[in-house]
């Protein structure tokens, strides 16, 4: 069965900071893995998308990896902004071709 | 393409009455995911269809709850008999088997049972 967990559950940082969440799974025989970020009360967004064959993704701040062998994605933020304040949620596949299943979230708020 | 539609955004319903919401999905996928997610935790999996056949349910889904997609394209998710415990944002998601691009979930109807 696969679980999902992410470390930490709500961190607080100043503007500015590079910062790195942490998302763990049990079963490494995931196909691809994707992060998430959730405003209070919206839906989700995607910000990456890591293929098992892939390392890493980037998208502009954003920077995610992924180690299979280990069970452990990276999602890195560069020089971080108050605009990044959210919940960020990684997930990834049940099994092969059906659902995701995600971890509870890290709560990120970036002081000014 | 405007991403994945879902209608109401908020409901607030009294115990005891029927609710549906509805899901548009983005036009070139072929799969559709409904997941419930309650406050501080991670969306949690309820169901999903490929195109008009419901592929999986979860245990979480009691009799109270059904979802249909009966042309393959938008679907709907009722919750008959609601009561308190059901009080959530349900969110939808789709994605294609072929592309590959992963999902992409609408904005969520948060539901309120008084």
């Amino acid at each position: 069965k696969q679980e999902v967990t992410q470390i930490p559950a709500a961190l607080s940082v100043p503007e500015g900071e590079n910062l790195v969440l942490n998302c763990s799974f049990t079963d490494s025989a995931i196909y691809n893995l994707q992060w998430f970020r959730q405003d209070p009360g919206k839906g989700l967004t995607s910000l990456l998308l890591i293929q098992s064959s892939q390392r890493e993704q980037t998208s502009g701040r954003l920077n995610a990896s992924l180690d299979k062998s280990s069970g452990r994605s990276t999602l890195y933020i560069a020089a971080s902004q108050p605009g990044d304040s959210a919940t960020y949620l990684c997930a990834v596949p049940y099994s092969s071709a059906s659902k995701i299943i995600f971890g509870s979230g890290t709560r990120l708020s970036i002081r000014p | 393409d405007t991403g994945v539609s879902q209608d109401p955004r908020h409901k607030i319903t009294k115990r005891g009455q029927n609710v549906t919401f509805r899901c548009d999905p983005i036009s070139e996928h072929n799969r559709l995911y409904w997941y419930r997610q309650t406050l501080g935790q991670g969306p949690e999996f309820l169901t999903y269809f490929q195109n008009e056949a419901q592929l999986e349910k979860s245990r979480l889904l009691s009799d109270r709850f059904s979802a249909e997609r009966p042309k393959g394209s938008f679907s709907t998710l009722e919750i008959q008999r609601t009561e308190q415990g059901d009080s959530a944002m349900y969110l939808c998601a789709s994605s294609s088997v072929t592309r590959g691009d992963g999902y992409t979930f609408g904005s969520g109807t948060r539901l309120t049972v008084v």
